[in-house]
Order: structure tokens, then sequence, then C-alpha cells
């Protein structure tokens, strides 16, 4: 049982290039996020996904897009990256129904953007 | 929205000392999760905590629901204790109000 796993762990990009980021997750949760986090300002929500082909919009959406074609996998892409868009950036699941709604994470991705 | 707030912001420790750690939150909650990021960066998951105490190990959490605050405790503290810790809240719904809004952290600095 994996929980959360993300990939890459480590990323640089020039400034304008491409990337996505994935999270599998194999605890069966309808629910997966997408954060980011910055030095000082904590964790902020990039997008969010509330079941298997829907997505939404988080806080911070601009300059990321994402899918989530297969219940187990959401994907973050960076079309256009920019410096402001180096950060750590986190996955995260939890269930939908029911009284219990933990959040549980990946390890992490940092990303360099030069 | 709801918003959390964490003290002390920082905390510098002998090894085997005990210290406790205060997460206040502006509204109720049906999640209030614990965390540690330790120095790697990864974030792992210490309590879910909406209500009670709940213990593992050296660690312990109190959430008093009514009051709007959360306590972590740490017991005999050891060196790889060091790191932040985060508590994160939300009060309810689903999609974006399931998004957990998050305190700054307490960093911890415990010294052999």
């Amino acid at each position: 049982n994996a929980g959360v796993t993300q990939t890459p762990k480590f990323r640089v990009l020039k400034t304008g290039q491409s990337m996505t980021l994935l999270c599998a997750q194999d605890m069966n949760h309808e629910y997966m996020y997408w954060y980011r986090q910055d030095p000082g300002m904590g964790l902020r929500l990039i997008h969010y996904s509330v079941g298997e082909g829907t997505t939404a919009k988080g806080e911070v959406p601009d300059g990321y897009n994402v899918s989530r074609l297969k219940k187990q996998n959401f994907l973050l892409g960076l079309e256009s990256a920019a410096p402001s868009q180096t950060s750590v950036y986190f996955c995260a699941s939890s269930y939908s129904r029911g009284l219990n709604t933990e959040a549980f994470f990946g390890q992490g991705t940092r990303l360099t953007v030069v | 929205g709801i918003q959390v707030e964490q003290s002390p912001p920082d905390l510098i420790l002998q090894e085997g000392a005990n210290s406790t750690l205060r997460c206040n939150f502006s509204d109720s909650v049906n999640n209030l999760q614990w965390f540690h990021q330790n120095p790697w960066g990864q974030l792992i998951n210490l309590f879910y905590i909406p209500s009670g105490t709940k213990q593992n190990g050296r660690l312990s959490a109190t959430t008093v629901a009514t009051e709007r605050y959360s306590l972590l405790y740490i017991s005999s503290s050891q060196t790889t204790d060091s790191g932040v810790y985060f508590c994160a809240a939300h009060h309810g719904g689903g999609g974006n109000n399931r998004k957990l809004i998050w305190g700054l952290g307490t960093s911890l600095a415990v010294n052999p």
C-alpha cells in the first residue's frame, strides 16, 4: 500500500518549457488536490478534483492545468513555466463521504524554473 | 473563511525535553490534522483529530473543539523530531470547502 505517490521528485525547467506532474493514489479516494508550498506561506490549493472526470480551481490556479482521467491519477500541467512557479508541489487525496476527511499527502515535487 | 494560528513560531529544545505546540482556529472544524514536515520536506501525518485526545508513542494531541484549539505534545524529544509542525483544518462541505487551511507552522530544533 503505497498511499500517494508523486512523480518526479525533482525537476529543473527553463522558462517557457512545459511539464506534467503525476500523482497516483491507491486508497480509492474520491477527492484529490494539488497544493504548492512556498517559504513563509504554508500550502495553497492550486486545483482539486471531487471525482474521475471532474476538476475545479483552487485559490492559485493561474498557469496550471489539471486532468483526472482515472480515479487513481491526478495530473498537474505547466504549459509555459515561469520563475514564479518555482515551488514545492504536493498532491493529496481524501475520502468524500462520512465523517473521516483525513487527507494524505505525497512526498512532494521540488520544481525550479530558471 | 477559517483562520489557523500556531504558536510558538520557533522552538529550540534539548534532547529529552517535553514541549507543547498550540493551534488556534477561528471556526468550528470537522477536520483538524497535525503534520510533521521533516528536514527533507516530506509531510508526515501525525494525527487526524477534529476532537478529543489521541496518542501515538511519544506524541499526543488534544483538540477542544468548543474552545477552538488543539495541542500537540511531544515528550522526551529526540533529534529526529526536528522539523516544522503544521496544523491544518477545514470546516466542512465538499470540493473547495474541503481544502485544508494551514497554519504557518512551528519550527522545532532538538539539540543533542
